[in-house]
């Protein structure tokens, strides 16, 4: 069955720490994606990573950064947290079918509260 | 820029009735599109998904319909139950691209 673990479920940080949220899939996937969950916008792509220290930008990449040094795991990092960062943060893997007909898989989501 | 639209923020349906989940589509690159569940406190998990090459795809209770020249797709759930409560997530990928568009979402509560 297929598996994708997001470290934390709830986690609260004060403005201007470093906060990493990890995931981890089981399923082999080359492909790794970090994104947000906002009311009333979606889901918006952060990053993308499509091989270990392979990444790329999605559509808000502003503020955040990632590290993928195993295949399994894909971080995300908030080098400077702000209040604006206070999201539903959702982490997605899939395999490569070369034909963009790739299903993802998610996490459960952590929710970061920035104070 | 959305180029996945969800206009329908909330939808609520009788028991047993049919659910229209609708969404539309700006980008005409689009060619594989997918549709996501979504309860409170869990990840997106995938329903069901429509290559452009049909206008339709059925899975039990779920269809997806597409339609090219409208640039629109729905998803009907038929016959509704209350366990299809949860957030909708329509999305869209591109030429063989790995990345995924996403909509807004609309919300179906199934009234029992």
């Amino acid at each position: 069955d297929v598996k994708v673990t997001q470290s934390s479920r709830y986690l609260v940080k004060r403005t201007g720490e470093k906060v990493f949220l990890e995931c981890v899939q089981d399923m082999d996937h080359e492909n790794m994606f970090w994104y947000r969950q906002d009311p009333g916008l979606g889901l918006r792509l952060i990053y993308f990573s499509y091989d270990v220290k392979m990444k790329e930008k999605g559509d808000i990449p502003e503020g955040y950064s990632v590290s993928r040094e195993k295949k399994e795991r894909f971080s995300l990092i908030l080098e400077s947290a702000s209040t604006n960062q206070t999201s539903m943060y959702l982490c997605a893997s899939s395999y490569p079918t070369g034909l963009g007909k790739n299903i993802q898989y998610f996490g459960a989501g952590t929710r970061l509260s920035v104070l | 820029d959305q180029q996945v639209k969800q206009n329908s923020p909330s939808l609520s349906v009788q028991e047993g009735r049919i659910s229209i989940l609708n969404c539309d589509y700006t980008n005409s690159m689009f060619d594989y599109f997918l549709w996501y569940k979504k309860y409170p406190a869990e990840g997106p998990t995938f329903l069901i998904s429509i290559s452009s090459i049909k206008d339709k795809n059925e899975d039990g209770r779920f269809t997806v319909f597409l339609n090219k020249s409208a640039k629109h797709l729905s998803l009907h759930i038929v016959p509704s139950q209350p366990g299809d409560s949860a957030v909708y997530f329509c999305a869209a990928s591109a030429g063989g691209n790995e990345k995924l568009t996403f909509g807004t979402g609309t919300r179906l509560t199934i009234i029992p």
